[in-house]
């Protein structure tokens, strides 16, 4: 069974600042994995995803990922964080093959300080 | 905007209350999938559909049901409402119900208050 960790429900950071959010994640085969953000009042959005080829992942917002298989990680990072990065994340896993079903994580609420 | 449209926004009503929630897909999807997000329990699967038949569920209460119609459309139906069935109720579709690749897109959820 799949499943997904995200290190630290709430996460501060100083405008300007790095921003990393932590996802570790238990797969019995290769998966596929998600990055969401969720802004106060609305639906969940893509911000990224890996599913094959380069282990680092670039998505919207200047936020990248990168996919570290012997860690079983997927930790999202920001060079510089801007006001309006305050939201949720949510990282996602599905599993490759047949049925598509995909598992969220808790969820971390970055706060950005100015 | 995601193309995913859910009705009402809001939803107030009493335990022991039957609602309905209403989901349109974005054009050209074919799944339809609910999740129930509250604080304590994150965000849930609840079931998914692949045009019109259930595909899978998640952790749906026996007193929840859903069905997703020939235009593609769902409804997810709460019956014998409880005070621990208030959260926010979340619509996402899919192009397809079959490669796990596929990002989902979310409504902007309809959130459930029960008195």
């Amino acid at each position: 069974a799949q499943s997904v960790t995200q290190l630290g429900s709430h996460v501060s950071v100083s405008e300007g600042a790095l921003v990393l959010l932590r996802c570790n994640y238990s797969s019995s085969v290769p998966p596929y994995l998600f990055w969401y953000v969720q802004y106060p009042n609305q639906g969940l959005q893509l911000l990224l995803k890996y599913t094959t080829g380069a282990t680092l992942v670039k998505g919207i917002n200047g936020f990248e990922a990168e996919f570290k298989k012997s860690e079983t990680s997927f930790h999202l990072t920001k060079p510089s964080a801007h006001m309006s990065d305050a939201a949720e994340y949510f990282c996602a896993v599905s599993e490759r093959g047949g049925y598509q079903k995909v598992t969220f994580g808790i969820g971390t609420k970055l706060q950005v300080i100015p | 905007d995601s193309g995913v449209t859910q009705t009402p926004k809001h939803l107030i009503t009493a335990t022991g209350q039957r609602v309905t929630l209403r989901c349109s897909p974005r054009s050209g999807d074919l799944s339809v999938y609910w999740y129930q997000q509250s604080l304590d329990q994150g965000l849930q699967f609840l079931i998914h559909y692949y045009n019109g038949e259930e595909r899978a569920k998640g952790n749906i209460l026996e007193r929840f049901s859903a069905q997703q119609f020939p235009d593609l459309h769902s409804e997810l139906n709460l019956s014998s409402l409880e005070l621990g069935d208030s959260a926010l109720y979340f619509c996402a579709s899919s192009v397809d119900g079959q490669a796990s690749n596929s990002p989902l897109h979310f409504g902007n959820g309809t959130r459930l208050t029960v008195t």
